[in-house]
């Protein structure tokens, strides 16, 4: 298994400019989720998303877009970059069931917008 | 107020000293208390967890809840320079939309 997979894992953008961070896992998970780390304010959670074709916004969604097609892909859509979203994503994913699911995260999208 | 608070240090200990690492939470709600260690430029990966009070123990770690408090705390014993990371805390509640509230991480050096 590979995991959580995010590409890319750098990416510098200009003001007003849009992209795609891509995220992918292969374990069959059902719920996955968009965060941002930035210094001192921990990981804060975008967007989240708990099936294919249901997803929902988390504490800091403002700027950001995301879709859930299939039970693999959850991307996260910039819609017109700004100096305030310079930050590392992480995309993570988790099964539903049981009482307890243990989360997992990718290896991180470092995003300068200048 | 954050739900969940965490010294962020940074915290600089010698080699096999035992180490502290400490939140607080507002929520009462919380059942599910993980700590997760994240390498530099790498992504977090989950250490421990615990459900509801008590202790748990893995080894050189030892997690302990105390929800009369609203307190969860990390031992690492023996501790090592491969423990230098950054370790977040994390809550959850069974019935919250199954989120995940971290701390904004405490930042460990172990020097040898």
């Amino acid at each position: 298994n590979a995991g959580v997979t995010q590409t890319p894992k750098f990416q510098v953008l200009k003001t007003g400019q849009s992209m795609t961070l891509q995220c992918a896992q292969d374990m069959n998970h059902e719920y996955m989720s968009w965060y941002r780390q930035d210094p001192g304010m921990g990981l804060r959670l975008i967007h989240y998303s708990v099936g294919a074709g249901i997803t929902d916004q988390g504490e800091v969604p403002n700027g950001y877009n995301v879709s859930r097609s299939t039970t693999e892909d959850f991307p996260l859509r910039l819609l017109s970059a700004a100096p305030s979203q310079t930050s590392v994503y992480f995309c993570a994913s988790r099964s539903t069931g049981g009482l307890y699911n243990e989360q997992f995260f990718g290896p991180g999208t470092r995003l300068t917008v200048l | 107020q954050k739900e969940v608070e965490q010294d962020p240090g940074p915290l600089s200990v010698p080699e096999g000293a035992i180490v502290s690492l400490n939140c607080t939470y507002s929520n009462s709600a919380f059942q599910y208390f993980m700590w997760y260690r994240q390498y530099s430029r790498k992504g977090p990966e989950l250490l421990m967890y615990t459900y509801s009070s008590g202790n748990k123990e893995d080894g050189r770690f030892t997690a302990q809840v105390d929800k009369s408090s609203k307190y969860i705390s990390l031992f690492i014993r023996d501790s090592q320079p491969s423990d230098s990371a950054t370790y977040l805390c994390a809550m959850s509640a069974r019935f919250t939309g199954n989120q995940f509230y971290f701390g904004t991480g405490t930042s460990l050096t172990v020097i040898p």
